[in-house]
């Protein structure tokens, strides 16, 4: 069975750091891994889509990386601003024996706080 | 403007009743979902669809029910059977409800039951 699991719950840093979010999956049979963003009492925003042959994708000050390998994903966050504060999730797309639909699998989250 | 919208932000729910939390869309997607988070959690899918008149149920489905008569409706009952409904409900959509595609989130309807 897939699980997702994001180490820290919770982080908290100084303005203008770079950081690294990380994100660990048991199982290596997935087509993609998305990184989300969810403000309080809010949606989720997508972030970045690694599909499963790539290794990296970047956007702006966000970098995510991929290794199905290790079942390791990181999301790294450049000169962090107090804007960035809020809840990051990954979820990971299973390849399954029967037709899901596009189904999903989300870790439990960081928290993230950027002090100005 | 394309997008998900959920309706109401905020309700409440007495014990016994069932409540029915509203989702549209007018992305012209094919795929919507539905799902649970609660607090400190990652979200849990509680059922999906991926066309029209036809939704399949997700991890958590005991005691919600869906339908899907129109393209832009994905309508989530919590029925009586939920017993512990108290949380923060998703819906989201694809295009084609395959798994390389990105789905979109709505802003959520937060239950609590009184």
């Amino acid at each position: 069975k897939q699980e997702v699991t994001q180490i820290p719950a919770a982080l908290s840093v100084p303005e203008g750091e770079n950081l690294v979010l990380n994100c660990s999956f048991t199982d290596s049979a997935i087509y993609n891994l998305q990184w989300f963003r969810q403000d309080p009492g809010k949606g989720l925003t997508s972030l970045l889509l690694i599909q499963s042959s790539q290794r990296e994708q970047t956007s702006g000050r966000l970098n995510a990386s991929l290794d199905k390998s290790s079942g390791r994903s990181t999301l790294y966050i450049a000169a962090s601003q107090p804007g960035d504060s809020a809840t990051y999730l990954c979820a990971v797309s299973p390849i399954l024996i029967y037709n899901q639909g596009g189904k999903l699998i989300f870790g439990q989250g960081t928290e993230l706080s950027v002090k100005p | 403007d394309g997008g998900i919208t959920q309706s109401p932000k905020y309700l409440f729910r007495k014990e016994g009743q069932n409540v029915t939390l509203s989702c549209e869309q007018n992305l012209n997607h094919d795929a919507m979902y539905w799902y649970r988070q609660d607090p400190g959690q990652g979200l849990r899918l509680i059922y999906y669809s991926q066309i029209v008149n036809d939704f399949q149920k997700g991890d958590i489905a005991e005691g919600y029910s869906v339908s899907r008569e129109k393209k832009e409706s994905f309508p989530l009952t919590v029925t009586s059977a939920q017993k512990n409904p108290t949380a923060f409900y998703l819906c989201a959509s694809s295009i084609a409800g395959v798994s390389t595609d990105t789905q979109y989130f709505g802003p959520g309807t937060r239950l609590t039951v009184l």
